[in-house]
C-alpha cells in the first residue's frame, strides 16, 4: 500500500515570496491533516479535512495561509507571503477514522524561509 | 485546549541502560497514540491504546495507559543506538474525533 506522497521535499524561498505544498493522501483516507512542525517540536495541527469539507482551522493562520482538497482527494497548503518565522517542516497525515485515528505521515516538506 | 506534556523533554543514555518517557494531561483521553520520528522523516505509529490501564508490549517497548486515561508511559528496556529518535505522544478526546494533538516530543539519544 503506497504511504502519504508529499512534494516537494525541500523548499527555500525569500520572505514576502509565495510557497505551495502538495499532498496525496493514501487511498481510501477520508481524514487528511496538515501539521507544521519547528525542529525538536511536536506537530501542530493547521488543518484537518474530513472528505473535501474543513473540520479544524482554528490554528491557521489565515491572513496568509489557505489550503484545499479538491474532490476529497488531494490537498495543497499555500502560504503568501511567506515570513521568517514559517520556516519549519510541513508534516501532510491521513487517516481512516473507525473507532479511534491512526494517522500515517508523510516525509514533510522543509521549508526555509530566507 | 487539551494540552500533552512530556517529559523529559530530552533524554541521552549509553546502550543497555532502560528508560521511561511520560505523557501527561488534564484531559480524558478516547485514544492515545505513541509515534516514533527519525531526522527528515515523517513520525510513525507504534502503538495506539484506547483503555484506562491497558499495556501494550512492542518488542523492547512497553506502553502503558493510565487508569483515568489522562496519561500515558512509554517504557524502553535495553536501549540501543536505533532507538534514537524523537517520541511523540498523540491524544484524541471523545469530542473531537479525528483530532490528534501532540505533546511536545522526547528527543532520544542512545549512545553506543
Amino acid at each position: 500500500e503506497a504511504g502519504v506522497a508529499q512534494s516537494p521535499r525541500y523548499k527555500i524561498i525569500e520572505k514576502r515570496q509565495s510557497v505551495a505544498f502538495w499532498c496525496n493522501p493514501i487511498s481510501g483516507h477520508a481524514t487528511l491533516y496538515w501539521y507544521q512542525q519547528i525542529l525538536g517540536q511536536g506537530p501542530k495541527l493547521l488543518i484537518q479535512f474530513q472528505n473535501n469539507g474543513v473540520v479544524d482551522d482554528s490554528q491557521l493562520p489565515k491572513d496568509r495561509f489557505s489550503a484545499e482538497r479538491l474532490k476529497g482527494v488531494d490537498s495543497t497548503l499555500k502560504i503568501q507571503p511567506a515570513k521568517l518565522e514559517d520556516s519549519a517542516v510541513y508534516l501532510c497525515a491521513s487517516s481512516l477514522y473507525e473507532i479511534y485515528t491512526e494517522a500515517f505521515f508523510g516525509q514533510g516538506t522543509r521549508l526555509t524561509v530566507v | 485546549t487539551q494540552l500533552l506534556e512530556q517529559s523529559p523533554q530530552f533524554l541521552s543514555i549509553q546502550e543497555g541502560e532502560n528508560l521511561t518517557v511520560y505523557c501527561n494531561s488534564s484531559s480524558v483521553f478516547s485514544s492515545l497514540q505513541w509515534y516514533r520520528q527519525e531526522p527528515g522523516e515523517g513520525p510513525v505509529l507504534l502503538v495506539t491504546v484506547v483503555t484506562g490501564g491497558e499495556v501494550k508490549k512492542l518488542k523492547r517497548l512497553t506502553f502503558q495507559f493510565g487508569d483515568a486515561r489522562k496519561d500515558s508511559s512509554l517504557h524502553i528496556t535495553a536501549a540501543q543506538p536505533g532507538d534514537t529518535g524523537l517520541y511523540l505522544c498523540a491524544g484524541e478526546t471523545g469530542t473531537s474525533y479525528g483530532k490528534l494533538t501532540f505533546g511536545q516530543g522526547t528527543i532520544l539519544t542512545v549512545h553506543p
